[in-house]
């Protein structure tokens, strides 16, 4: 595997589910963020973390948790959603936060029902 | 309040013209910008980028000028090729580089073959 992966690619849930995101980099980054692509909205900043440390929280509702165990993988943990949640959702990574090119993974879709 | 804004929602263009996208920013902090390019069903990817201190970056057939006076860059393709037909991001950051890109809304570029 090379560059960003993420799974799942699709996944629909209800609004009692309970579900994760996952996200891994091959490519020796140290910064991995989550980004929300609405329908014609740009691409939403979620979450930074920068060495494992969580360095940006963009006023995200709580219902959504990132975990970041190594700077190899993300996790976005998934609970109680609404409907108004169904999106793309993106992880990305770059060498650092400074760093300003980043690299994207394919991206989740996730349908609320 | 966007601060980054592609005013065109899509665009269609023959094989072979060029092709213009366009992005406007009101945030005059912002110094260095990109250009990335999604296809579906993937995330986006880097395409090409310009640092505020230039006006012009060329590399193959993409070019990007910035105007800073009128906080507008735009995304040359020549020529264009029905390959090159994605969405197009252009985002903005400031030069600290400890700061979130800021993505536009995207513009779809059809190439008629």
């Amino acid at each position: 595997e090379t560059g960003v992966t993420q799974t799942p690619r699709h996944l629909v849930m209800g609004m009692t589910n309970k579900k994760s995101l996952k996200c891994e980099q091959h490519l020796g980054h140290n910064a991995m963020y989550w980004y929300k692509q609405s329908a014609k909205k740009p691409l939403e900043l979620m979450f930074v973390y920068n060495f494992k440390e969580q360095t940006e929280n963009n006023s995200v509702p709580s219902r959504f948790s990132p975990e970041c165990p190594n700077s190899s993988h993300l996790f976005l943990h998934l609970h109680t959603l609404q409907p108004e949640d169904s999106a793309l959702y993106l992880c990305a990574s770059s060498q650092g936060t400074g760093n300003y090119e980043q690299y994207f993974g394919p991206g989740t879709r996730l349908t609320v029902t | 309040d966007q601060q980054v804004k592609q005013n065109s929602p899509s665009l269609s263009v023959q094989e072979g013209r060029i092709s213009i996208l366009n992005c406007d920013y009101t945030n005059s902090m912002f110094d260095y910008f990109l250009w990335y390019k999604k296809y579906p069903a993937e995330g986006p990817t880097f395409l090409i980028s310009i640092s505020s201190i230039k006006d012009k970056n060329e590399d193959g057939r993409f070019t990007v000028f910035l105007n800073k006076s009128a906080k507008h860059l735009s995304l040359h393709i020549v020529p264009s090729q029905p390959g090159d037909s994605a969405v197009y991001f252009c985002a903005a950051i400031r030069n600290s580089g400890n700061t979130p890109l800021v993505f536009g809304k995207g513009t779809r570029l059809s190439v008629i073959a």
